[in-house]
């Protein structure tokens, strides 16, 4: 079946820093999602992309179709940015889900 | 997040029957139900769009949905597994040629 590949596994970050998740695509998708995981448990929706870059204060998400893959850039990673976050990707009816990136910021 | 509602958050069976209850107030036309098992990531259960199942995805019959109205979406469960264990999240988009989703915070369900 369709596969999500995304990576990091696990990141750890100091507050402060940044870095970049990755999700590969084996077929071409309609669109992506980013999701993070609180510690509550909750999805919390951070980016919906048919194509194209969309930012929002310290991430920043891109999504080439045509290469098949999109990428979720965190800049000045604070604390309460640490979860876990996932792509997901549309081809159809269904959300496929990546295997997600455990963040962790620390002091 | 009070845009999608689920209810209860956390649910504790033996062999018994309950229903999961998921209302979104955002207009939406189709509705989901995800599983996300440990250590695994989300999958669909089931889409409704326009109250009518669209999809099933090959999932043990012991699991019922029901959608009593465009906002509203439930899942029935008897004689539930351990394998059942695991967080079910109800989900909404426009329709099912909008993506872009809107998940409501899941109702972790704990067999034992």
């Amino acid at each position: 079946g369709d596969q999500v590949e995304q990576s990091p596994s696990a990141l750890s970050l100091h507050e402060g820093t940044g870095s970049a998740l990755r999700c590969n695509f084996t077929t071409t998708m309609r669109a992506v999602q980013w999701f993070r995981k609180n510690s509550r448990g909750s999805l919390i929706n951070l980016f919906y992309l048919a194509s194209g870059t969309k930012e929002n204060g310290r991430l920043k998400s891109a999504f080439d179709s045509k290469e098949r893959y999109s990428t979720l850039h965190i800049r000045d990673a604070q604390l309460e940015d640490s979860g876990t976050y996932f792509c997901a990707a549309d081809k159809g009816y269904k959300l496929t889900f990546g295997t997600g990136t455990s963040l962790l910021v620390d002091p | 997040n009070t845009k999608i509602t689920q209810s209860p958050r956390y649910l504790i069976l033996g062999r018994a029957n309950k229903s999961l209850e998921c209302e979104q107030h955002l207009g939406h036309n189709a509705m989901y139900w995800y599983k996300q098992s440990a250590e695994k990531p989300p999958e669909l259960m089931f889409l409704y769009n326009l109250k009518q199942l669209i999809r099933n995805e090959t999932v043990p019959s012991r699991f019922i949905p029901e959608c009593p109205d465009s906002s509203k979406l439930l899942l029935h469960i008897s004689a539930v597994d351990p394998e059942d264990s695991a967080v079910y999240f109800c989900a909404s988009s426009l329709d099912i040629s909008n993506s872009d989703y809107t998940f409501g915070s899941g109702t972790r369900l704990l067999v034992i």
